[in-house]
C-alpha cells in the first residue's frame, strides 16, 4: 500500500530564510510524486510534480523540490521565503502500477513564514 | 481557460437528510476524482471515473455514499441520510486521463451535518 509521511505539523521560518517542507514516501514500484498548496477555503493548487528523470523538479512560485529515491524523500524547497507562503502544503504520491490510480496525500504542514 | 468547479459550495444539512454535491471538470478531461477531507486532515480517496465508468470506489466510507457522471462530464456526490461523521470538505479533482498527469482540484464544498 501506498503511504506519505509529513513529519512536521508545523514549520517556522523567518522570511528571506529558505524553507525545507519534508516528505517521504512508500510505494511498490516506481513513484510519481507531487506537492500542492491549500490557502484557507480553497482548493489545493498544484506546485510541481517529479515524474521521471532530473531529480531536482522547479515549480511555481519558486519551489523546487528534490527526490531521492535511496531516501525514499522528495522534500520541498524554496530559497527565500515571502510571507506569502504561509499555507498549508501537502505532499502526495501515486504509482504508475495500475494505470491511472487515484493521489495518496500525506497529513500536511502549515508553513508560516513570519515577517 | 475555467478550472473545476463544486457547488455548493458550503451546505449544512440536518442528521438524517440527503445530500447532492456536484463537480464540474475542466473541459475534455477524462478522469474525475473525489476526495474527502476532513478537518486537520489531508484528502483522502473516496472514488475515480475515467469517463462515464466509475473504475474505482474502494474508498466510498458506506452504502450511503454514491457518485454518478452518467456523460462522462459533470458528476455528482450524493450521500444518503447523512450523519455527523459525514462533515468535513469534498472536493472534486479532474485531470487528462494519464497515470503521471496532474491532477486539478476544485474549491470543494463543505459539509456539515447538524
Amino acid at each position: 500500500a501506498q503511504s506519505v509521511a509529513q513529519p512536521e505539523d508545523q514549520v517556522n521560518v523567518a522570511e528571506g530564510n529558505p524553507l525545507t517542507v519534508k516528505c517521504t514516501y512508500s510505494v511498490s514500484g516506481n513513484p510519481y510524486l507531487f506537492w500542492y498548496v491549500q490557502y484557507p477555503n480553497r482548493g489545493l493548487q498544484f506546485l510541481l510534480k517529479y515524474i521521471t528523470g532530473d531529480n531536482l523538479v522547479k515549480g511555481s512560485y519558486g519551489f523546487e523540490a528534490e527526490f531521492n529515491k535511496s531516501q525514499t524523500s522528495f522534500h520541498l524547497k524554496k530559497p527565500s521565503a515571502l510571507v506569502s507562503d504561509s499555507a498549508l502544503y501537502f505532499c502526495a504520491v501515486s504509482t504508475a502500477l495500475s494505470g491511472n490510480t487515484p493521489l495518496v496525500f500525506g497529513k500536511g504542514t502549515r508553513l508560516s513564514v513570519i515577517a | 481557460g475555467a478550472g473545476v468547479s463544486q457547488s455548493p459550495r458550503y451546505k449544512v444539512a440536518k442528521r438524517g437528510q440527503d445530500v447532492a454535491l456536484r463537480c464540474d471538470p475542466i473541459s475534455g478531461h477524462v478522469s474525475l476524482f473525489w476526495y474527502q477531507q476532513a478537518l486537520g486532515q489531508g484528502p483522502e480517496f473516496l472514488t475515480y471515473f475515467q469517463n462515464e465508468a466509475q473504475l474505482d470506489k474502494s474508498g466510498l466510507p458506506s452504502d450511503r455514499f454514491f457518485a454518478e457522471r452518467p456523460e462522462g462530464s459533470v458528476s455528482t456526490l450524493k450521500i444518503q441520510r447523512t450523519q455527523q461523521e459525514d462533515s468535513a470538505v469534498y472536493l472534486c479533482a479532474s485531470s487528462p486521463g494519464l497515470a503521471a498527469d496532474t491532477q486539478y482540484f476544485g474549491p470543494g464544498t463543505r459539509l456539515t451535518v447538524l
